[in-house]
């Protein structure tokens, strides 16, 4: 069965650092492009992060600086480093992988379940 | 970045009846846009990639059109499993983007 899942979740003061992980299981894991993906409480979906087979990586305005994602496709694991959180950063974090059809990249097309991080003092 | 500009924000509809949403691109994105389905609680689901292209397994009552900068999301016959917040994602560039979202509700 594809599937992913996330862990290392929580509740963090502002300011501080997390470092979310993405196991990866039913797929070959090296050969896709993944991403991470936020939602507030509420609120739309924001993508936050993603990166290449071959470790290129990309980030919107809203984190770059703050935030780093990584692989290690020996472990068939993703990683995303959040640094300098801040309260708006509050969120369900989900990480969902690039799909591929013949004509190439599609749709993010499996996900995992998310975690939960949340920012307050 | 790329804007995606969804409406309605949300919807009331009938079972049976046809529910069509649409996204706009601030600029021109071909066909490179995504529709996603989310049920409160879980993550979301790929219904429809390259703007019309079906996902395995997704009922036949879900389509997707457009091109350029204009793109349309229809349900053909609204279900009452269809009650969920729909989003557009753009993939135009390498920075995704999603629309604000859909809510549909069962009127």
């Amino acid at each position: 069965e594809v599937q992913l899942v996330e862990s290392g979740g929580g509740l963090v003061q502002p300011g501080g650092s997390l470092r979310l992980s993405c196991a990866a299981s039913g797929f070959t894991f090296s050969n896709y492009d993944m991403h991470w993906v936020r939602q507030a409480t509420g609120k739309g979906l924001e993508w936050v992060s993603g990166i290449g087979t071959a470790g290129d990586t990309y980030y919107p305005g809203s984190v770059k600086g703050r935030f780093t994602i990584s692989r290690e496709n020996a472990k068939n694991s993703l990683y995303l480093q959040m640094n300098s959180l801040r309260a708006g950063d509050t969120a369900v974090y989900y990480c969902a992988r690039l799909g591929y059809t013949a004509m190439g990249p599609n749709g993010m097309d499996v996900w995992g379940q998310g975690t939960t991080v949340t920012v307050s003092s | 970045d790329i804007q995606m500009t969804q409406s309605p924000s949300s919807l009331s509809a009938s079972v049976g009846d046809r529910v069509t949403i649409t996204c706009q691109a601030s600029q021109d994105i071909s066909n490179y846009l995504n529709w996603y389905q989310q049920k409160p609680g879980k993550a979301p689901k790929l219904l429809i990639y390259d703007a019309s292209n079906l996902e395995t397994g997704v009922p036949s009552r879900f389509s997707g059109s457009g091109s350029g900068t204009d793109f349309t999301f229809t349900i053909s016959s609204l279900q009452p499993e269809d009650i969920a917040t729909y989003y557009c994602q753009q993939y135009d560039n390498l920075l995704p983007t999603f629309g604000q979202g859909t809510r549909l509700e069962i009127k």
